[in-house]
């Protein structure tokens, strides 16, 4: 089946102990990026990937790290975690190099809560 | 700066009565505007954008550069309507793309 693999859905972790969150599409899309959902602030862009090897910032990149080292995978990086990164977070891919050629498929999401 | 605006964070109506979601946005260039809409226990999807000029769903949405708007509107809302809608906003040889803050809409029985 088609489809954008997030993992883990679910993630609790302390301050500043390093985590991923995996990100995963099998359709051969070109972009790439990642969202965090929070209330009141709807969906904010982190990082964007137009290509392999190449990324840039959203909105809201401090704090985060990626990598497009291959097509198909799109990793989320918090190297310090911080209470202030616990949120809701989408990736999401679409066939054409630009957020805007084509429809973005979602992932399922992974919650994070960093205490 | 570049800005989504969606100013109603519930909108709640009756089965059968018309539907508009607010969408307003700020750019300086040309941008392209789209809805997204994610119904419970689904994944976030598009539902339409503003280059196709289509109907989806009975939903439709009229960019107006005038007044910086991309509303989107139904003439009668049906339950299965229910849903978390957003507009999002990108532009020409860019990966960005910005949503505004996401309406509820409760069709009512």
């Amino acid at each position: 089946e088609a489809q954008v693999t997030q993992n883990p859905r679910y993630l609790i972790t302390v301050t500043g102990k390093k985590l991923t969150v995996t990100c995963s599409q099998n359709m051969n899309h070109e972009y790439m990026s990642w969202y965090r959902q929070d209330p009141g602030l709807g969906l904010r862009q982190i990082y964007y990937s137009m290509n392999v090897e190449v990324t840039d910032k959203g909105d809201v990149p401090e704090g985060y790290k990626v990598s497009r080292k291959e097509k198909r995978n799109f990793p989320l990086i918090l190297e310090s975690p911080s209470p202030n990164q616990t949120s809701l977070y989408f990736c999401a891919s679409s066939s054409k190099g630009r957020a805007g050629d084509s429809p973005l498929h979602f992932g399922n999401g992974t919650r994070l809560t960093v205490t | 700066a570049q800005r989504v605006t969606q100013p109603e964070k519930l909108l709640s109506v009756f089965k059968g009565a018309p539907v508009e979601l607010k969408c307003n946005y700020s750019y300086s260039g040309s941008p392209e505007l789209f809805w997204y809409v994610q119904y419970s226990r689904q994944r976030l999807q598009l539902l339409l954008r503003h280059i196709s000029r289509e109907s989806i769903k009975g939903f439709t949405a009229d960019l107006n550069k005038g007044e910086t708007s991309f509303h989107l509107k139904k003439p009668f809302a049906q339950e299965e309507d229910s849903a978390m809608y957003y507009c999002a906003l990108t532009s020409r040889n860019t990966g960005k793309l910005i949503f505004g803050q996401g309406t509820t809409l409760q069709v009512k029985p």
